[in-house]
């Protein structure tokens, strides 16, 4: 049982070059998120998954496409990568039902753009 | 302490104190909290969580505190250790059937625990 994986681990784009990382969950979870965490600050919501084949927008999706595919699946695209996109950026999966709402976390993807 | 929304506080203690790590929430409506830990490096890991019609709930170690009156929750280790050191997260989920499970995370704080 692997729980939340990433990849890459590591990325540099010059600015303008297109990128998708993907992430992958095998614990049958409904919902996917895509986070973004900044120095200094807590983790913002990119996009979520509350499904196959949808997705929706979280507090900060501008410069950012996802698909959700498979169940298991969540990828998070770049077209036009930026220098404000630098970031390390988190995947988390949850269940849809039960008392936790605990979401499981991947190791995450180091991005930089020049 | 921490508030879902403003700068990066640090704690500093000594092995074998007990740590005491605030956060400070606005959303009243919120009706699940929940602490993660994050080691340099990694994605943050759950600690514990806690629903809104409690006011403690007790893990291995941790404690936490909800008081809905000042909206404040509290996160507390006992016998801090060295392998503790990390910033620590509190997260809180809005009431309301579409949330989705969406959580708004706080800024973290930075806890060091000097041997």
């Amino acid at each position: 049982n692997a729980g939340v994986t990433q990849t890459p681990k590591f990325r540099v784009l010059k600015t303008g070059q297109s990128m998708t990382l993907l992430c992958a969950q095998d614990m049958n979870h409904e919902y996917m998120y895509w986070y973004r965490q900044d120095p200094g600050m807590g983790l913002r919501l990119i996009h979520y998954s509350v499904g196959e084949g949808t997705t929706a927008k979280g507090e900060v999706p501008d410069g950012y496409n996802v698909s959700r595919l498979k169940k298991q699946n969540f990828l998070l695209g770049l077209e036009s990568a930026a220098p404000s996109q630098t970031s390390v950026y988190f995947c988390a999966s949850s269940y849809s039902f039960g008392q936790s709402y605990e979401q499981y976390f991947g190791p995450g993807t180091r991005l930089t753009v020049t | 302490g921490e508030s879902v929304g403003l700068h990066l506080p640090t704690l500093s203690v000594q092995e074998g104190d007990n740590s005491i790590i605030n956060c400070a929430y606005s959303n009243s409506a919120s009706d699940y909290f929940i602490w993660y830990k994050q080691e340099s490096g990694k994605g943050p890991q759950f600690i514990i969580d806690i629903r809104s019609n409690m006011d403690k709930r007790q893990g291995q170690r941790v404690t936490v505190l909800l008081n809905k009156t000042v909206k404040h929750l509290s996160l507390q280790i006992a016998a801090t250790q060295p392998g503790d050191s990390a910033v620590y997260f509190c997260a809180e989920r809005g009431a309301g059937g579409t949330s989705y499970g969406k959580l708004t995370f706080g800024q973290g704080t930075i806890l060091t625990v000097h041997p």
